[in-house]
């Protein structure tokens, strides 16, 4: 069975902290997403990455970066993390090309105090 | 820029009921358009894949009907259930491979016993 799983449901920081909010997909997909999901706004793609080490800006990458060390794990880390950057944050990943099916994990709601 | 949008942004039904939600996209060239399912507090799962050729698709309950030279794609639930109560994502791939796709912001679908 497909699984894609986030290290945290629920998520507390402090603004200006360091947070690393990490994904773990067992279906040896290549492309694999971080999206934050706002209320009426919908999904908004952060970052993605086609392949080990390799990553692409999405629409809103400000504020994120990622690291893409193995094939089955992709991260979203927030250098200096802000109270604008509450949000909840889906990991999702998908077979080459990007048009296929993404399968995404259940979600980390981060909240920064 | 690539768009989609979903009406309504939020529908009440009683249990029973029929619906049916609306899609309009601007991606262009077309590739694929999805219609995804989103519990609360769980990752969206896809329900349904349409190409330009198709022109209705069904899942159990839910029906995807697609009309490429409008633009315009809508899902029908027949005989809702409760378990029906959730967000309905529409996403469309643009053709190319290397290509992102387009979230619209959902239809959040509540059903009433």
């Amino acid at each position: 069975d497909v699984k894609v799983t986030q290290s945290s449901r629920y998520l507390v920081k402090r603004t200006g902290e360091k947070v690393f909010l990490e994904c773990v997909q067992d279906m040896d997909h290549e492309n694999m997403f971080w999206y934050r999901q706002d209320p009426g706004l919908g999904l908004r793609l952060i970052y993605f990455s086609y392949d080990v080490k390799m990553k692409e800006k999405g629409d809103i990458p400000e504020g994120y970066s990622v690291s893409r060390e193995k094939k089955e794990r992709f991260s979203l880390i927030l250098e200096s993390a802000s109270t604008n950057q509450t949000s909840m944050y889906l990991c999702a990943s998908s077979l080459i090309p990007t048009d296929n099916e993404q399968f995404f994990g259940p979600g980390t709601r981060l909240t920064v105090l | 820029k690539n768009q989609v949008e979903q009406s309504p942004q939020s529908l009440i039904i009683l249990e029973g009921k029929n619906c049916t939600l609306q899609c309009n996209y601007t991606v262009s060239p077309f590739s694929n358009l999805r219609w995804y399912k989103q519990d609360t507090g769980r990752g969206p799962v896809s329900l349904t894949i349409m190409t330009f050729s198709e022109n209705t698709k069904s899942n159990g309950r839910y029906t995807a009907t697609l009309d490429a030279d409008t633009k315009q794609s809508s899902l029908h639930i027949t005989a809702s259930q409760l378990s029906d109560s959730a967000s309905y994502i529409c996403v469309v791939s643009p053709s190319g491979g290397s290509y992102i796709p387009t979230f619209g912001r959902g239809t959040s679908l509540i059903v009433h016993p």
